[in-house]
């Protein structure tokens, strides 16, 4: 069975400068892996998702992922934040041939400061 | 074209009282899934119907929960007696078509609180 984690409960940052939350992933089988936005009373937005192919990968919004299968981790990166970026953010893995049910991480609250 | 609707947006009920909670999903769309999202906490998978039929409902806690998709559309969760520890976001997705690898679109949820 496959597992996630976010390794950040809270990252506060300031507006204009780069973030990276962190995502790690347990599998005994290649993964599929997603991040995915939730803004306040709002359901979760697909931010972006890795498949196959490219190990960088670009989304909505400017951000983009690096999925590194050695250190089973897909981190999410921004290079300049803005206060509109302020919200929820899950990590989520489902195994290739196996359960088609996605398993979400705990979430990273990001914060933007002016 | 409208995105996944869930109502009601807030419900509150008083412990052992009964609650349904509907979803509509995205028109096509033939896997529909539940989540239940504790304060602090990521979607926790509940059932997945492909269709009419529930694929799987591994998640339901207990047999007080209960979700049916007659038509293979809307569908509705259902949960008997319920108990305080059952305050939570219910989130509903819907994907066009089943598989790991389909993004799945969520609703905004219902937020239940049983007092």
């Amino acid at each position: 069975a496959q597992s996630v984690t976010q390794l950040d409960s809270q990252v506060p940052v300031f507006e204009e400068a780069p973030v990276e939350l962190r995502c790690n992933y347990s599998s005994s089988v290649s993964v599929y892996l997603f991040w995915y936005v939730q803004y306040p009373n709002q359901g979760l937005q697909l931010l972006l998702k890795y498949l196959s192919g490219s190990t960088l990968v670009k989304g909505i919004n400017g951000f983009e992922a690096e999925f590194n299968k050695s250190q089973t981790s897909f981190h999410l990166r921004k290079p300049s934040v803005h206060i509109s970026d302020t919200a929820e953010y899950f990590c989520a893995v489902s195994e290739l041939g196996g359960s088609y049910i996605p398993t979400f991480g705990r979430g990273t609250s990001l914060i933007v400061h002016p | 074209g409208a995105g996944v609707s869930q109502t009601p947006s807030n419900k509150v009920t008083e412990k052992g009282k009964y609650v349904e909670l509907r979803c509509d999903p995205i028109s096509g769309h033939t896997a529909l899934y539940w989540y239940r999202q504790s304060l602090g906490q990521g979607p926790e998978f509940l059932i997945y119907f492909q269709g009419t039929g529930a694929a799987d409902d591994s998640g339901l806690p207990n047999d007080r929960f209960f979700a049916v998709r007659p038509e293979g559309s809307v569908s509705t969760l259902k949960i008997q007696r319920t108990e305080r520890g059952d305050s939570a976001v219910y989130l509903c997705a819907s994907s066009l078509l089943r598989g790991g690898r389909n993004e799945q679109f969520f609703g905004p949820g219902t937020r239940l609180t049983v007092l």
